[in-house]
C-alpha cells in the first residue's frame, strides 16, 4: 500500500541550528512528494513538493531531494529560526485522490 | 477570492447528536477532499470529490460518516450520533484537481468536541 513514515518529535533546537527531518514512503506507484507545514493557530499550507526522482524542492530556505533509490524525501534548512517553529507534515500522492500524511514532527527553535 | 473556509470553527456536541461541517473550497477547484486530524495523529483521509464524478469515499471509518457537495463547490460533512472518539479536527483542502502538482489548500478546520 501507500503510507508515509516520519522522524517523531517533538524536535528542539537551538536558533540557526541545521534541521533535518526523516521522512521515507511506501508508494504502489510513482507519487509527487510534498512538505506541508502548519504554524501555531493556523492551517496547513504546502511548504515545498517534488514530483519526480531526483527533483528538489525548495522554499524559505528549506530543502527536501526526491530519492527514489531510498524512497526517502528528508526535508532540510541550513539555519533555522525561530519563526520555523511549527509541525511539518510529509505527504505522498500517486493520482491527486488521496494523500497519504506522515504524523507530524514539531519543530520548537529556541532563541 | 479569499482561502478555503469552513465552519463552525469550533463544535461542541453531546453524544448521540447529529453534527454538519461546511467547507466552502476556492472557486474555481474542482477537487475537494476532507481530512481528519486526530490529538498527536496525522491527517487522516475521510474522503474526496472530483467534479461531477462519483467521490472517494474509501476514508470514511463508518456509515455514520457522509458528504455531499452541491454544485460542484460547497460541502458538508455529516456525522450521525457523534460518539466522543470523534473528538478531532476536520479539515478540508481543495485544489484544481488537474496537473501534476495536486496541490491542496487547506481551510483552517472545524475543531469538533463530543462530550
Amino acid at each position: 500500500g501507500n503510507s508515509v513514515t516520519q522522524m517523531e518529535g517533538p524536535v528542539t533546537l537551538s536558533e540557526e541550528a541545521f534541521l533535518t527531518i526523516n521522512c521515507t514512503y511506501t508508494a504502489t506507484g510513482y507519487p509527487s512528494l510534498f512538505w506541508y507545514v502548519q504554524y501555531p493557530g493556523e492551517g496547513l499550507q504546502l511548504l515545498l513538493k517534488a514530483t519526480k526522482a531526483d527533483d528538489k524542492g525548495s522554499n524559505k530556505g528549506f530543502e527536501a531531494t526526491y530519492r527514489k533509490e531510498t524512497t526517502s524525501f528528508h526535508l532540510e534548512k541550513g539555519s533555522v529560526q525561530v519563526s520555523d517553529s511549527a509541525v511539518y507534515f510529509c505527504a505522498l500522492s500517486i493520482t491527486g485522490n488521496q494523500f497519504y500524511f506522515g504524523t507530524g514532527t514539531s519543530l520548537t527553535v529556541i532563541p | 477570492g479569499a482561502g478555503v473556509s469552513q465552519s463552525p470553527s469550533n463544535k461542541v456536541t453531546e453524544k448521540g447528536k447529529d453534527v454538519e461541517l461546511r467547507c466552502d473550497p476556492i472557486s474555481g477547484h474542482t477537487a475537494l477532499y476532507w481530512y481528519r486530524q486526530s490529538l498527536g495523529q496525522g491527517l487522516e483521509f475521510l474522503i474526496y470529490f472530483q467534479g461531477n464524478s462519483a467521490p472517494d469515499k474509501s476514508g470514511l471509518p463508518s456509515d455514520r460518516f457522509s458528504a455531499e457537495r452541491t454544485g460542484g463547490s460547497v460541502s458538508t460533512l455529516t456525522i450521525q450520533r457523534t460518539q466522543q472518539e470523534d473528538s478531532a479536527v476536520y479539515l478540508c483542502a481543495s485544489s484544481l484537481g488537474r496537473g501534476d502538482s495536486y496541490e491542496q489548500y487547506f481551510g483552517p478546520g472545524t475543531r469538533l468536541t463530543v462530550t
